[in-house]
């Protein structure tokens, strides 16, 4: 049962436009979601994050977006950039903190030049 | 952001041997370390919570005698894949943490096939 739903496997966009990657949920006890962005042959590293008690958290060009009603969560990257070009993993917890996540099954973004 | 490393990056082993998988923090004290595991086109499924000094808690599903997890240290865990079979190949990931609610920061991952 895969609670934590990226449906998009890959998702390519110019350089300079926005990219958005979406993420859907079905467990009602998440409360805490996070981005991770992940290089080849590199663990995942932390993007950003919301609580469930937020509907927007913004940090630099990424802003995350959650709707808790249709269980959705989007994360928005303007401008693009070549280096953005990775995996884009969504995950969510229900405790308000990293301890157990439940991850999505990764988006590969391509920032066309 | 902290540093956390994972050894070896990829093993080939044979049926039936075990593989030792080391996560250390390198630059920080982790209370908790987790252990991932990730089959090809599946999301990262968690397998187990490392606590320094106490038995780990595994997931649902996760055969603890099969997947012996040590975390001796606050900078050192270890999952050894004992008897290892072809369907135990997959990447196995860790993440560490400094303490509750705190960022988690994860290894570069394992590869391990099994032959």
């Amino acid at each position: 049962d895969q609670q934590v739903k990226q449906n998009s496997p890959s998702l390519s966009v110019q350089e300079g436009r926005i990219s958005i990657l979406n993420c859907d949920y079905t467990n009602s006890m998440f409360d805490y979601f996070l981005w991770y962005k992940k290089y080849p042959a590199e663990g995942p590293t932390f993007l950003i994050s919301i609580s469930s008690i937020k509907d927007k958290n913004e940090d630099g060009r990424f802003t995350v977006f959650l709707n808790k009603s249709a269980k959705h969560l989007s994360l928005h990257i303007v401008p693009s950039q070549p280096g953005d070009s990775a995996v884009y993993f969504c995950a969510a917890s229900e405790n308000f903190g990293n301890e157990k996540l439940t991850f999505g099954t990764g988006t590969r973004l391509t920032i066309i030049p | 952001g902290a540093v956390v490393s994972q050894h070896p990056s990829w093993v080939i082993c044979k049926s039936g041997t075990s593989v030792k998988i080391e996560c250390r923090s390198l630059d920080f004290q982790a209370t908790t370390m987790f252990w991932y595991r990730q089959f090809p086109k599946q999301s990262l499924m968690l397998m187990a919570t490392s606590n320094e000094g106490s038995k780990a808690t595994y997931e649902q599903g996760v055969e603890k005698d099969k997947f012996l997890i040590n975390h001796a240290s606050l900078t050192l865990s270890t999952l050894t894949v004992t008897s290892a079979h072809p369907e135990d190949s997959s990447f196995y990931i860790c993440s560490a943490i400094r303490g509750v609610n705190t960022e988690a920061f994860f290894g570069q991952g394992t590869r391990l096939t099994v032959v």
